[in-house]
């Protein structure tokens, strides 16, 4: 069963533009995953944020995590055409026992 | 390490067929997890085995599919008879820890149509 659900569906910006993604949830979690995925192949683990933490940086992304609002967003700064992706949240529970659900996604389009 | 190896990458098939894929998970990793991709619905979860046991099947759509782990470097996802409704990508990712904080790694996924 799906946990997450990211918002925009779909977002296009320019090079050297932010692009923030949303990640809204539904019941409890242990920590929050984001992933991206190119056309065509699997998905690539982008960062993880716990539960008990409520920021998090890894070079040019920036992850936010509000568990009272059971929201997350992903900011990339500066983003490159080799940033178009898609972009998955994906959140662990106990009720799920810990294994992974995943949001349906961002698609995000960086035009040169 | 090469990664989680999933074949074949493509498979097209006759509805009624059978229909195998097949999983290598990254050597030392105790999680293994099946997932299928559609349009409509994401990424579901179908099965995830620790150390070669099923743990949940749960998201297992029907009597229909089966999953295998023999031992700890191979899976497979089978699913007898197919029809056109299973047409998805499916991918198959292995984790060294679950609810501790380990990220996945997929395979490339393969791409089924069932025609």
């Amino acid at each position: 069963s799906q946990q997450g659900e990211e918002d925009p569906q779909a977002l296009s910006i320019q090079e050297g533009e932010n692009a923030t993604m949303n990640c809204s949830y539904k019941t409890s979690i242990n920590n929050l995953q984001w992933y991206r995925q190119n056309s065509g192949r699997g998905l690539v683990h982008l960062i993880l944020i716990r539960s008990n933490e409520r920021e998090k940086h890894s070079g040019r992304l920036r992850v936010t995590l509000d568990t009272s609002k059971k929201s997350s967003s992903l900011l990339i700064t500066a983003s490159r055409a080799a940033d178009t992706a898609s972009y998955f949240c994906a959140t662990d529970a106990l009720n799920s026992g810990y294994a992974l659900n995943f949001g349906k996604g961002t698609s995000l389009l960086v035009t040169p | 390490d090469a990664g989680v190896i999933q074949s074949p990458r493509h498979e097209v098939t006759e509805m009624g067929q059978e229909v195998t894929l097949r999983c290598k998970p990254i050597s030392g990793h105790d999680y293994l997890f099946w997932y299928r991709q559609t349009m409509m619905r994401g990424l579901e979860l179908l099965i995830y085995f620790n150390n070669n046991v099923p743990i949940d099947d749960s998201g297992m759509p029907e009597d229909r599919f089966s999953a295998k782990m023999p031992n700890a470097s191979f899976s497979t996802l089978k699913i007898q008879p197919s029809e056109p409704r299973d047409s998805a990508v499916y991918f198959c990712a292995s984790s060294l820890l679950i609810g501790a904080g380990g990220g996945y790694t997929f395979g490339s996924g393969t791409r089924l149509t069932v025609v």
